[in-house]
């Protein structure tokens, strides 16, 4: 079975920078696409960019300026850095896989982590 | 893309057929799914491209819809089902609607 485990620090001050893990068991992260997204309080949620299987990344261009997904294919992980954070960056962090019917991708999300909770606060 | 869902809160009870609203901003090609999240545990899919339901998810789950208007019905409400769902669409990037959390009445 695919699972998908978000780890990483729950407090980060503002200016510094976030970084996550997503440890993936059952399937490998050299096939399919894995992203992160996020959700806000107000239970906005946002997808934030992705990683191929090749090690290609698209980013959401809000965050271009910011954001950083890599991965290391020995440990079966992907990571998440986000730059020069704000009390805006507040949300639960959530690492996903697109949806895949054994034959094609497709751009919804087929398994989800549990998702780890990320409060920016000095 | 604006994904509006309606409405935020639902009660409804054990049996009874619930609808959820999807609505988005602009014609999205059908390419919307739809997922369940219960409490402390990750998002499940539940369905995708409209009315397809992924595998695993009880039949009592549908989707209909086209252009803007899309939604999900639960057939006969089961206690299982009492979660937050909501929809996402993949025609212009990724957004996602805020949710309807639904409860027994």
């Amino acid at each position: 079975e695919v699972q998908l485990q978000e780890s990483g620090p729950g407090l980060v001050k503002p200016s510094q920078s976030l970084s996550l893990t997503c440890s993936v068991t059952g399937y490998s992260i050299t096939s399919n696409y894995w992203g992160w997204i996020r959700k806000f309080p107000g239970n906005e949620m946002e997808y934030m960019g992705y990683i191929t299987y090749t090690g290609s990344t698209t980013y959401n261009p809000s965050l271009k300026s910011r954001i950083s997904i890599t991965r290391d294919t020995s440990k079966n992980q992907f990571f998440l850095q986000l730059n020069s954070v704000t009390t805006e960056d507040t949300a639960t962090y959530y690492c996903v896989r697109r949806g895949y019917d054994g034959t094609y991708y497709y751009r919804y999300f087929d398994y989800w982590g549990q998702g780890v909770m990320v409060t920016v606060s000095s | 893309i604006q994904m509006t869902q309606s409405p935020s809160l639902l009660s409804a009870s054990v049996g009874d057929r619930v609808t959820l609203s999807c609505k988005a901003g602009q014609n999205i090609n059908n390419y919307l799914a739809w997922y369940q999240q219960k409490l402390g545990e990750a998002p499940k899919l539940l369905i995708y491209n409209v009315n397809s339901l992924q595998t695993g998810i009880p039949s009592r789950f549908s989707g209909s819809g086209s252009g803007t208007d899309y939604t999900l019905t639960i057939s006969s409400l089961q206690p299982e089902d009492v979660a937050t769902y909501f929809c996402q669409q993949y025609n212009s990037w990724y957004t996602f609607g805020a949710g309807t959390k639904l409860e027994l009445k």
